[in-house]
Order: C-alpha cells, then sequence, then structure tokens
C-alpha cells in the first residue's frame, strides 16, 4: 500500500533561517511526489511536484524540495523563512493505480520574528 | 483565469438531513475529485468523477455519491448526515487522468453537522 509519513506535527523556526519540513513515502513503482500549504480556515495551495528527473525541484514562493530515491524521502525546504510562511504544509503522493492523492497528517511550521 | 470554486463556503446541518455541495473546475479542466479533511487531519479522498461517471472510489459509504455534468462541475451529495460527518470538503481538479498531471484545490466547504 501506498502511503506518506511526516513524522514531525510542527516545526519551530526563526525568521531568516532556513527552514526544513520532512516527508518521507513508501510506493509501488515511480513515485509522483507533491507538496501543498494551507493557511487558516483555507483550501490547499500547490507549491511543487517531482515526476522525473532533476532531484531538486523548485517551486512558489521560494521553496523548493529535494527528492531522494534511496532514502524515500522528498523534504520540502526554504533557504530563509519568512513569517508569512507560517502555515501547515502537506506532502502527497499519486497513487499510480487510479491517481488519487496520498496525503500524510501535516507539518505546521511556526516562523516567529 | 478562475481557479477551482466551491459553494457553499459554510454550512450547518442536523443529524439525518441531506447536503449537497458544488464545484466548478479550473478552466481546461475536466477531472474532478472530492477529499474530506476533518479537523488537524489530512485529507481524504472520497471519489473522482471523469466523462460524467465515477472512476475511483475511496473508503466512503454510500452515503456519499456524487455526480458531474457535461460542463465538468460536480457535486457531492450526502445522505443521512452523521456528526462525524463533520469537516472541511475540498474539491480538486485536473487535466486527465496523467500521474504527473498537477490537481488544484478550491477553498472548501465547511460542514458542520449538530
Amino acid at each position: 500500500a501506498q502511503s506518506v509519513a511526516q513524522p514531525e506535527d510542527q516545526v519551530n523556526v526563526a525568521e531568516g533561517n532556513p527552514l526544513t519540513v520532512k516527508c518521507t513515502y513508501s510506493v509501488s513503482g515511480n513515485p509522483y511526489l507533491f507538496w501543498y500549504v494551507q493557511y487558516p480556515n483555507r483550501g490547499l495551495q500547490f507549491l511543487l511536484k517531482y515526476i522525473t528527473g532533476d532531484n531538486l525541484v523548485k517551486g512558489s514562493y521560494g521553496f523548493e524540495a529535494e527528492f531522494n530515491k534511496s532514502q524515500t524521502s522528498f523534504h520540502l525546504k526554504k533557504p530563509s523563512a519568512l513569517v508569512s510562511d507560517s502555515a501547515l504544509y502537506f506532502c502527497a503522493v499519486r497513487n499510480n493505480q487510479g491517481g488519487k492523492l496520498i496525503f500524510g497528517q501535516g507539518t505546521e511550521l511556526s516562523v516567529k520574528p | 483565469d478562475a481557479g477551482v470554486t466551491q459553494s457553499p463556503t459554510h454550512l450547518i446541518k442536523t443529524r439525518g438531513q441531506q447536503v449537497t455541495l458544488r464545484c466548478s473546475p479550473k478552466s481546461g479542466h475536466d477531472t474532478v475529485s472530492w477529499y474530506q479533511q476533518a479537523l488537524g487531519q489530512g485529507p481524504q479522498f472520497i471519489f473522482q468523477y471523469y466523462e460524467e461517471e465515477e472512476r475511483q472510489r475511496g473508503n466512503f459509504p454510500d452515503r456519499f455519491s456524487g455526480h458531474q455534468f457535461p460542463n465538468y462541475s460536480s457535486e457531492l451529495n450526502v445522505n443521512a448526515l452523521l456528526l462525524g460527518d463533520s469537516a472541511l470538503y475540498l474539491c480538486a481538479s485536473s487535466f486527465g487522468d496523467r500521474l504527473g498531471n498537477t490537481i488544484y484545490f478550491g477553498e472548501g466547504s465547511w460542514l458542520t453537522v449538530v
């Protein structure tokens, strides 16, 4: 069965410092991986995805993610965090039999001034 | 370019009632999926519609049903509401069913069952 794990419920970072939000996955076949962000009382916004190719994927708002096949990880990163990055972040894998998204439990990112 | 739009944004229903939620996909998209997000959890897949047919279904009871119209818009219907159905219901759309295609979400419909 395909699954996604986000091992940290919450990540706290000081503004201007780099941030990392962790994600590991389990799939059969090639992984199709996504990151979404959810601001309070809002829907999900697409940040970036990995399909194939370069292991470092760049996305919206300065975020990037590093795909590591041997560690089955897809960690979200940003070189310099902003207070406005504070939100709930979801990692997801696309089921390769039918295409539904399977989400992790989410990680609450808090960036303090 | 309009994104995925959903209505209503908030609603309150009583146990046992029925509810209909509506969704218009992003312009150019033909595939619509629905997800349920309970408080403090990640979204859970309910079902997907393509060419007006249900193509895939998650682990939800038959009380949850849907429809896709010729203009690709969609409805989610929930019958015999339970307190546990209280959640954010998210509509998502994409073009076709290629796994690499991006899925875009709407702002959601908040359902409270009392």
